[in-house]
This record gives structure tokens, sequence and C-alpha cells, in this order.
């Protein structure tokens, strides 16, 4: 598989901060990574796929100008939730797409974000 | 629509063998996935199914039927450590190639 990456690992801040989640594809370029919020017991809601080089696709309900993505490069993407609230708090997890493993999804070990 | 349907908890016993069905409805399929997620960690990749049949790795197995709609996971001599949720997943040509996820099964597996 794929060896991913996330930091920081734990983030607490106070409402109205902007957090910036790092996701690296440590042993394999990654031109789509993918971004992911999961709230306690609740399943994986994808927010976005970022694409390397271009614009991210947003999933419907998620506004793009709260939580801002950039994917740099063929290794990086990072997800940074700008005034964060309260409401905010969950558990972010990127993955990457493995092409030569059909796509499988490999996941980052996950940020969890607590905004007091 | 999309819709995935799994059982949101069973329970087990330790060296026995339990199955976690998934149903689905999608109008693209292109591959069905289970993860398996310890609490408070991310999701890690167990099985891809694309035809139908039985896919075996060690000791869980994967089994598809499309016409049905149908998968399930079987974990046979369960240990403690399979305590975990595991979410069944398909990818649909129609949503771009997106996982579509199930909301997971809580496995719980006593003494």
């Amino acid at each position: 598989g794929a060896v991913v990456s996330q930091h920081p690992s734990w983030v607490i801040c106070k409402s109205g901060t902007s957090v910036k989640i790092e996701c690296r594809s440590l042993d394999f370029q990654a031109t789509t990574m993918f971004w992911y919020r999961q709230f306690p017991k609740q399943s994986l809601m994808l927010m976005a796929t970022s694409n390397e080089g271009s614009k991210a696709t947003y999933e419907q309900g998620v506004e793009k100008d709260k939580f801002l993505i950039n994917h740099a490069s063929l290794t990086l993407s990072t997800l940074t939730v700008t005034s964060a609230h309260p409401e905010d708090s969950s558990f972010y997890i990127c993955s990457v797409g493995l092409w030569r493993v059909r796509e499988t999804q490999y996941f980052g070990p996950g940020t969890r974000l607590l905004v007091l | 629509g999309q819709n995935i349907d799994q059982p949101t908890e069973m329970t087990a016993t330790e060296g026995a063998i339990v199955q976690i069905n998934c149903t689905y409805q999608t109008s693209g399929f292109n591959g069905l996935f289970w993860y398996q997620q310890h609490a408070g960690e991310a999701p890690t990749f167990l099985s891809y199914n694309v035809l139908d049949g039985l896919e075996e790795k060690g000791r869980f197995s994967s089994f598809l039927s499309r016409s049905k709609g149908y998968s399930y996971l079987l974990l046979k001599e369960l240990q403690m450590k399979d305590s975990a949720s595991y979410l069944c997943a398909v990818r649909d040509k129609k949503s771009n190639y997106q996982l579509i996820w199930g909301a997971g099964t809580k496995l719980i597996i006593k003494p």
C-alpha cells in the first residue's frame, strides 16, 4: 500500500483561529488526494477531492472558503480550516488513491481538531 | 440513488467466526472495499472485490454478488484485536469514481 502521514495529529485551538493540516504521501506521487471528516460514531464524509496543480473539487454542502485546500506538489496536500468554530471539531483524515492497486484509497492517521 | 446498508453492531466470541453483511444500491458499480477502523484511528484497507465470488486473505475473506448488490466480510478465528468498526464502501463510476461509504459495523469480541 501507500504510506501517508498527517500533521499535526492533535490540534486544540480557540474559536476564530485558522488551523492548517498537512497530508503527505511518503512513498507515492499522488495526483489525487481526498479529505474526509468524521464525527463521533458516524461514517466518513468526503469533504473534497484534492487535485495536484488545480483547484479542489468540493462536495455539496462543504464551504470552499472555509476549508481551503492546496495541493501544490505530488506529495503534499494541505487543508486549512479558517476561522474555526466549535462545530468544526472533528476527526479529519486524508487519503491517497493508489492507481497500481486498483485505486485503493490509503489513509493517513488522521488529525483530531478540538475548537474551544 | 446510492445507498449502503450494514448492521450497526455485532458481537462475537474469541476464536469464533463472524460474517458482516453489506448491501448496496448504486447505478455505476465499480468495486467494493472493506476497511477496518479501530476507535480513534483512521481506516485501514482490508479487501477489494469487483467480480463475483470470494476473495480470501488470511483470516479475512470477502464475498461479492453484483446481481444481488450484496457483499460480506468473513472473519475467522476471531481475536480480541479484531474488535473494531468495519466499513463497507462502494466505488461508483457515476460519482466520478468516489467511494460511497456505509456507516460501519462495530464488532465487539468477547472472551
